[in-house]
């Protein structure tokens, strides 16, 4: 298994541009997530979905959209960006039952917005 | 406002010393609460703390919750140079149609050899 992959690793934006964050797991979770890590803090969930068609706002869902066609994949959309939006993005995934909520996570994308 | 507070925020320490992480929280709908290990890339899962008073142990690492008092310990005994990494602290609650974690903004901690 893969695990969670995210695409691309690394990206530079200029203000105003558009783009998409790829995420797939392989793992057949239910449950997918996308959070934002600034430099010396933790992590903020901005959007979540607990299956293919459900999706949900987190704690900073401005500025980000997201879909969720199929159970394997949940990309998240970026309209004009920001510098704001400069930060490390992390996709996680997780099977809803016991053992609570352990989420996988993938290795990151790293965004700056110029 | 939910939070979650770790400390302290860095830690530099030398080789075989023992180390102890806090994390302190308030949330509403509480479930776990969850430590990860961060290096330079994506935190990988620690342990996972449901109960008051019992401890998890995995080697030299060892985690215990206080669900009167709020919070949690992170120990990490005869430290390691590959225990350098940031430690975050999460806790698992019920929000709207699923559940999410919301961080500390973890403890830095550097071992020296």
């Amino acid at each position: 298994n893969a695990g969670v992959t995210q695409t691309p690793k690394f990206r530079i934006l200029k203000i105003g541009q558009s783009m998409t964050l790829q995420c797939a797991q392989d793992m057949n979770h239910n449950y997918m997530y996308w959070y934002r890590q600034d430099p010396g803090m933790g992590l903020k969930l901005i959007y979540y979905s607990v299956g293919a068609g459900i999706t949900d706002k987190g704690e900073v869902p401005n500025g980000y959209n997201v879909s969720r066609s199929t159970t394997e994949d949940f990309p998240l959309r970026l309209e004009l960006a920001a510098p704001s939006q400069t930060s490390v993005y992390f996709c996680a995934s997780s099977h809803p039952g016991p053992p609570y909520n352990e989420q996988f996570f993938g290795p990151g994308t790293r965004l700056t917005v110029l | 406002e939910d939070k979650v507070v770790q400390s302290p925020l860095s830690l530099v320490v030398h080789e075989g010393d023992t180390v102890t992480l806090n994390c302190s929280y308030e949330v509403t709908n509480f479930r776990s609460l969850l430590w990860y290990k961060q290096e330079k890339k994506a935190p990988t899962f620690l342990f996972m703390l449901t109960s008051s008073g019992i401890e998890k142990k995995s080697g030299r690492l060892s985690s215990i919750l206080d669900k009167k008092e709020l919070f949690s310990i992170l120990n990490i005994t005869a430290t390691q140079t590959g225990d350098s990494a940031v430690y975050l602290c999460a806790v698992d609650r019920v929000y709207n149609a699923g559940n999410m974690l919301t961080f500390g903004g973890g403890t830095r901690l550097m071992v020296k050899p």
